[in-house]
C-alpha cells in the first residue's frame, strides 16, 4: 500500500525566505507526482505536476523535483510572500491518488 | 468554463438520512473520482470512475454508492449517514486513468455534517 508523508507538517517563515517542503512515498511504481495549495476551507489548486520519467518542473517561483529512486519529491517556495500562506498537499498517482496530510505554510510579513 | 461542480456546497442530516452528493465536469475527461477529507489530514479516495461505464472502490468505500451517469456527472450516495462521515467530500476529474500527464482537477468541496 502507498503510503505518503509531508515533512514538516507545519512551518512559520518571514517573508522574502526561500524554503523547501518534502514529500517522501514508499512505492516508486507511480505515473506522477502532483504539487497542491489548499487555502482555509476551499478547494485544491494544482500547482505543478511531475512525470514518472521527469527530474522537476518550474513555475514562477516554484519549482518541483522528483527522485522516484529514493521515493522523495520537493516543493521548492522562493522569495516568499504572505499569500503563499497555505496548506501544500503532494500526490501520488499510480492510476489511484494517494494524498500526503499536507504542510501548513504561514508566511509572516 | 466551470471545470468542475459539486452540488450542495453545505448539508446537515442525521443519523441514518440518506442523500446524494452531485458532481458534474464539463472538460470531457474520462476519469472521474470521489475523496473525504477530514480535519487535519488529506484526502482519501472513496471511489473512482476510470471511465464512463466503470466504477471501483478506494481506500475508504464503506458506507458508501456511486453512480457514474454519463461521461460528465458522478454522483456519490450515502444509504444512512453515520457522524464517522462527517467530512468535506471532493470530487476531481482527469483525462485519463491510465495515463502519466494527465492532472486532476477538483470541485470546490461539499461540507457534509452527521448529526
Amino acid at each position: 500500500k502507498q503510503e505518503v508523508t509531508q515533512i514538516p507538517a507545519a512551518l512559520s517563515v518571514p517573508e522574502g525566505e526561500n524554503l523547501v517542503l518534502n514529500c517522501s512515498f514508499t512505492d516508486s511504481a507511480i505515473y506522477n507526482l502532483q504539487w497542491f495549495r489548499q487555502d482555509p476551507g476551499k478547494g485544491l489548486t494544482s500547482l505543478l505536476l511531475i512525470q514518472s520519467s521527469q527530474r522537476e518542473q518550474t513555475s514562477g517561483r516554484l519549482n518541483a523535483s522528483l527522485d522516484k529512486s529514493s521515493g522523495r519529491s520537493t516543493l521548492y517556495i522562493a522569495a516568499s510572500q504572505p499569500g503563499d500562506s497555505a496548506t501544500y498537499l503532494c500526490a501520488v498517482n499510480a492510476g489511484k491518488s494517494t494524498f500526503g496530510d499536507g504542510t501548513t505554510l504561514t508566511v509572516k510579513p | 468554463n466551470a471545470g468542475v461542480t459539486q452540488t450542495p456546497k453545505f448539508q446537515v442530516l442525521k443519523t441514518g438520512q440518506s442523500m446524494t452528493l452531485q458532481c458534474a465536469q464539463d472538460m470531457n475527461h474520462n476519469s472521474m473520482y470521489w475523496y473525504r477529507q477530514d480535519p487535519g489530514m488529506g484526502l482519501r479516495l472513496i471511489y473512482y470512475s476510470a471511465s464512463e461505464g466503470t466504477t471501483d472502490k478506494g481506500e475508504v468505500p464503506n458506507g458508501y454508492n456511486v453512480s457514474r451517469l454519463n461521461k460528465r456527472e458522478f454522483s456519490l450516495r450515502l444509504e444512512s449517514a453515520a457522524p464517522s462521515q462527517t467530512s468535506v467530500y471532493f470530487c476531481a476529474s482527469s483525462e485519463s486513468f491510465f495515463a502519466v500527464g494527465y492532472e486532476q482537477y477538483f470541485g470546490p468541496g461539499t461540507r457534509l455534517t452527521v448529526t
